[in-house]
């Protein structure tokens, strides 16, 4: 089976740096997503890992250790639009690129 | 720009009703996926399709059926709508594998859809 766990919601301040979690129990691992939804719009894709280390985009980075079954995605200088719901994915299934979705968290930034 | 189109962001239908969630991609991707989302419980896979004619179940498949008769668009069937169903649901796309390239999901915007 999979379990991705996430926290379900977290708040910082603007301009602070802020660390998303995300652990994963699978049978199998064949890379791990982030994707940022605002409320009531479709999931955009943030980064993706398959190999342990750290990935930077700008603000965003994302970090991964198979071995402990542990990602985290890295906010950096928060704005008040960077408040939304962050969805970590994981793909196990050997052959296919359908990935399993966490319960997703829900940042919200305050000034 | 990769375009995925849902038919409807809002849809309420009655209890019994069989109703149609229509999605079209314009990047003619192999792999086309519906989910439906609800507060607390994430993105949960209903079916998903690899090709023409092709489609295979997910988690969650019981109370729905898929078509999926040419490459762009792959429609959801609620056969007999029921109040359980209410729910967001979202359509998604993917490259073929075969790249050796990690490739993401593309998501519509969504069809918020309520059974009363």
């Amino acid at each position: 089976g999979q379990n991705i766990d996430q926290p379900t919601e977290m708040t910082a301040t603007e301009g602070a740096i802020v660390q998303i979690n995300c652990t994963y129990q699978t049978s199998g691992f064949n890379g791990l997503f982030w994707y940022q939804q605002h409320a009531g719009e479709a999931p955009t894709f943030l980064s993706y890992n398959v190999l342990d280390g750290l990935e930077e985009k700008g603000r965003f980075s994302s970090f991964l250790s198979r071995s402990k079954g542990y990602s985290y995605l890295l906010l950096k200088e928060l704005q008040m639009k960077d408040s939304a719901s962050y969805l970590c994915a994981v793909r196990n299934r050997g052959g296919s690129y359908i990935p399993t979705f966490g319960r997703g968290t829900s940042l919200i930034v305050h000034p | 720009d990769v375009k995925v189109t849902q038919s409807s962001r809002y849809l309420v239908k009655r209890t019994g009703e069989k109703v149609f969630l229509e999605c079209v991609q314009d990047m003619d991707h192999e792999n086309m996926f519906w989910y439906r989302q609800d507060p607390g419980l994430g993105l949960r896979l209903i079916y998903f399709s690899y090709d023409v004619k092709m489609k295979e179940k997910g988690d969650i498949p019981e109370g729905y059926s898929v078509s999926r008769e040419k490459k762009e668009r792959f429609s959801l069937i609620l056969e007999s709508a029921s109040t359980n169903q209410t729910s967001m649901y979202l359509c998604a796309t993917v490259q073929m594998a075969g790249t050796g390239e990690m490739e993401p999901q593309h998501f519509g915007d969504g069809t918020r859809l309520s059974i009363l």
